[in-house]
């Protein structure tokens, strides 16, 4: 156990509608990443947050945002959702920026 | 922008050692990650390496030539539980974003 909470665990939807993927961080973490993992891509990196600032920026379409609150607990938010979403999406954390990152456990995404 | 390559699969026994490459190319390179994920769960950190040389950690080292953009996982007295995808990672330098390779699935055999 990484210390990092990711929920919902599986997330079933349809496509056009919009979801929200929730991360707590390990405490005391002040960094917060998204990724996704599909099958034919491998672990994408999504967006980075610091303290509640976003500090860097992957591969991440329009359609996704995200943000972290102050309480540190981010959140994904996917819409107009396509099959292609279909994924599995994990949060990360560290300590300060570029340290080791920590894992949650991943919520699976299925856009039907 | 990040140019990250390792085999697809390796097979060994149980026992054994196994080595997996990794070559990467980068604009601003600051740091080496390696990771195990086993299949449907979150990847776990097993090493890091930002200067040329070895870490070794238990049964796991790491090694890292900056200047021929290249990394390699040992695992040492292979278990079966040690079947997994091991992904490399590396850092960028700007913005400490991760790029991970498409993973090398080991299979360990009895």
């Amino acid at each position: 156990d990484s210390g990092v909470t990711q929920t919902p665990k599986h997330l079933i939807t349809a496509t056009g509608q919009r979801v929200t993927l929730r991360c707590s961080p390990r405490s005391g973490d002040l960094s917060v990443y998204w990724y996704q993992q599909s099958l034919d891509q491998g672990l994408q990196f999504l967006i980075h947050y610091y303290n509640g600032e976003e500090r860097a920026k992957g591969n991440i379409l329009e359609r996704f945002s995200a943000q972290q609150f102050p309480d540190l607990h981010s959140e994904l938010n996917l819409s107009s959702l396509e099959l292609g979403d279909s994924a599995l999406y994990f949060c990360a954390s560290s300590v300060a920026i570029g340290d080791e990152q920590f894992f949650g456990p991943g919520t699976r995404l299925t856009v039907l | 922008g990040q140019n990250i390559d390792q085999p697809t699969e390796m097979t060994a026994t149980e026992g054994a050692i196994v080595q997996i490459n990794c070559t990467y190319q980068t604009s601003g390179f600051n740091g080496l990650f390696w990771y195990q994920q086993h299949a449907g769960e979150a990847p776990t950190f097993l090493s890091y390496n930002v200067l040329d040389g070895l870490e070794e950690k238990g049964r796991f080292s790491s090694f890292l030539s900056r200047s021929k953009g290249y990394s390699y996982l040992l695992l040492k007295e292979l278990q079966m539980k040690d079947s997994a995808s091991y992904l490399c990672a590396v850092r960028d330098l700007s913005d400490y974003k991760l790029s991970f390779g498409a993973g090398t699935t080991v299979t360990v055999r009895a």
